[in-house]
């Protein structure tokens, strides 16, 4: 099993739709959770960072974090064509000297 | 600001020879460094942690002596592939952490390795 599930997609959505996407994890002593967007042939970009549970939210970005389920989301509202990429959940233990554990990435298109 | 500059973004070299890719954090100092590969679809695999001044820890299966990490300074790491095969070919990308407002990791634009 891997520590990171996150389904790999293609998920399709039409333009204006909210997107919601998501991982699930095992490790329960994940403490940061962080949302990237990568573009074909690009490195990760971050999008959303969260400590421990809660939400965040950042324009048309939320990000929730539910440690008793072992449970991570994003949701994109008014999706733009722009939006499509891949979406990597990415999470670690602390931040000191670790590296990040990925899911394998959504690929999300939005359709115009 | 948290910028990791990247080079090159591409590059392809013949069966045998011997590629370096350069990370540089441009506007902060790097203690540590990350590399990363990834195939066509798939996540980011970590192949290594490079600690400024000490040697680089390897991921289980990684080649040490095959992909030889350096990270002299606080700015700057580097991954020679070595002897490289067509097997190597594969996107990488280095990864710093870094703090601020808004703290985390940022990435390089990755560089796509092709051995001929």
């Amino acid at each position: 099993q891997k520590e990171v599930e996150q389904d790999p997609g293609p998920l399709s959505v039409p333009e204006g739709a909210i997107v919601s996407l998501n991982c699930t994890y095992s490790n329960s002593a994940f403490q940061y959770f962080m949302w990237y967007r990568q573009y074909s042939r690009k490195g990760p970009e971050l999008l959303m960072y969260t400590y421990s549970s809660g939400n965040k939210e950042d324009g048309r970005f939320t990000a929730q974090v539910d440690k008793s389920s072992k449970y991570i989301s994003l949701f994109i509202r008014d999706s733009q064509p722009s939006d499509s990429a891949t979406y990597l959940c990415a999470m670690t233990l602390d931040t000191g000297r670790r590296a990040l554990t990925f899911g394998s990435g959504t690929r999300l298109q939005v359709q115009p | 600001g948290a910028v990791v500059s990247q080079h090159p973004s591409r590059v392809i070299c013949k069966s045998g020879t011997s590629v370096k890719i350069e990370c540089r954090s441009l506007d902060f100092q790097a203690t540590t460094m990350f590399w990363y590969r990834q195939f066509p679809k798939q996540s980011l695999m970590l192949m290594a942690t490079s600690n400024e001044g000490s040697k680089a820890t390897y991921e289980q299966g990684v080649e040490k002596d095959k992909f030889l990490i350096n990270h002299a300074s606080l700015t700057l790491s580097t991954l020679t592939v070595t002897s490289a095969h067509p097997e190597d070919s594969s996107f990488y990308i280095c990864s710093a952490r870094y703090t601020g407002a808004n703290y985390g990791y940022t990435f390089g634009s990755g560089t796509r390795l092709t051995v001929v």
